[in-house]
């Protein structure tokens, strides 16, 4: 069965420091990938996503980035984080094209000092 | 644009039957979901509609879809503490590879 892990689950980083967080899928072959954001509301953002290796869309332009190294490994990073990064990043998969649910991680919580 | 919408908050007593509502906007969507968010951690999925039906049960849950209207809801029979969640509605975007929209979500709250 397909499993889904991001660490760290919580980071505390001052800001203007650097920052990566990582989610790897296991079980599955070139799934979708997908970072978002939930901040102190509700509403989920999708920050990133990607269909393959070196692949990556970026939906919102915003002091991060994100890479894909490995077909399983999905990286969310920043050189120099803000206040405002503060959140719940969130990391998912999906396979095929355009149908199939989104399975999430189980997320990571940041706070910005 | 894209947009899904569904009411913030909801409280029931424990053993009555919750009704989490929602609407959305793209008619092309082929498939909607409902996801519950455990607080602190990650979106779990519980269950999906394809757009061309309009009900479906899977134990204590009922999904109903009005696809004229654009309105999709969860039911929950015998609500339980333990369903105390956040509960997200999504629409798929085929057109756009699969990117999903989601509402922001329904604080279900059961009380004893």
């Amino acid at each position: 069965s397909q499993t889904i892990h991001q660490w760290p689950a919580t980071l505390v980083q001052p800001v203007g420091s650097p920052l990566s967080l990582e989610c790897t899928v296991e079980g599955t072959s070139n799934p979708n990938l997908y970072w978002y954001r939930q901040a102190a509301g509700r509403g989920l953002q999708l920050l990133f996503y990607s269909v393959g290796i070196g692949q990556i869309s970026s939906e919102v332009p915003q002091n991060l980035s994100a890479s894909r190294p490995q077909d399983r490994q999905f990286i969310l990073s920043s050189k120099k984080l803000l206040l405002s990064d503060s959140g719940f990043y969130l990391c998912a998969w999906s396979v095929g094209t355009g149908n199939q649910p989104q399975h999430f991680g189980d997320g990571t919580r940041l706070s910005i000092l | 644009g894209e947009d899904v919408e569904q009411s913030l908050f909801l409280s029931v007593r424990e053993g009555d039957s919750s009704v989490i509502n929602c609407t959305y906007t793209d008619s092309s969507s082929t498939y909607l979901y409902w996801y519950k968010q455990e607080p602190g951690a990650g979106l779990q999925l519980l269950t999906y509609i394809f757009s061309n039906m309009d009900m479906k049960q899977d134990q204590r849950l009922t999904v109903l879809l009005n696809k004229k209207d654009k309105h999709l809801s969860l039911r929950i029979a015998d609500t339980q503490t333990g369903d105390s969640a956040i509960y997200f509605c999504a629409e798929i975007l085929y057109n756009q590879g699969g990117k999903l929209i989601f509402g922001q979500g329904t604080e279900l709250s059961v009380k004893p």
